[in-house]
């Protein structure tokens, strides 16, 4: 199974700032990837599709940038609403969907 | 508007069985592959399985394979998770999602929440 690695694992920033985060494949996804924001107690949201491309109605603010192993999401300029879990899924195969373990972004 | 309603969720003990539902409205339902996704309380996302359009392929995650089944029914719109062999370790909030073209999870149900416990 391809593993994914998010990090950090926490992140705390302030509005306006540009906050990055990675995540690492264990072996080659091309560009299948995709970065979701999660909520507490609601279900994820697509940000991010195909590594970079974005998804209808999601600010600009969001960019997705990699391939192949290394990927990043983006966030320019950090609104007090981004707050939240964030993470990333690689698809290999019908079989094969994996997901980052998270990471919590907290506004300070 | 788009949307998925799971239905089914509760209490259930080690060993027992629960069926998931979701209804799926607002888009061509038969048109899109469609998944389950999992969280443990305080946990991450794990993909759970994905079934094809016409139900010729379905895919598990190792942790359940050989004790769920997700099938479908086009004409009712719905999709299901028939759940046996339930262990304390499948404690979750289980997700519909549909599974778009670009390989991405692009639309979610609010969730139903599954406890396995005596």
């Amino acid at each position: 199974d391809i593993q994914m690695t998010q990090s950090p694992s926490t992140l705390s920033a302030s509005a306006g700032d540009r906050v990055t985060i990675t995540c690492r494949a264990s072996q080659s996804i091309r560009s299948w990837l995709a970065w979701y924001q999660q909520k507490p107690g609601k279900a994820p949201k697509l940000l991010i599709y195909k590594a970079s491309s974005l998804e209808s109605g999601v600010p600009s603010r969001f960019s997705g940038s990699g391939s192949g192993t290394e990927f990043t999401l983006t966030i320019s300029c950090l609104q007090p609403d981004d707050f939240g879990t964030y993470y990333c899924q690689q698809y290999n195969s019908y079989s094969s969907i994996t997901f980052g373990q998270g990471t919590r972004l907290e506004i300070k | 508007e788009v949307q998925l309603v799971e239905s089914g969720g509760g209490l259930v003990q080690p060993g027992g069985s629960l069926r998931l539902s979701c209804a799926a409205s607002g888009f061509t339902f038969s048109s899109y592959w469609m998944s389950w996704v999992r969280q443990a309380p305080g946990k991450g996302l794990e993909w759970v399985a994905n079934i094809k359009q016409d139900e010729s392929e379905k895919y598990y995650a190792d942790s359940v394979k050989g004790r769920f089944t997700i099938s479908r029914d086009n004409a009712k719109n719905s999709l299901y998770l028939q759940m046996n062999s339930l262990r304390a370790e499948d404690t979750a909030v289980y997700y519909c999602a549909r599974l778009h073209a670009t390989n991405a999870f692009d639309i979610w149900g609010q969730g139903t929440t599954v406890t396995v416990s005596s």
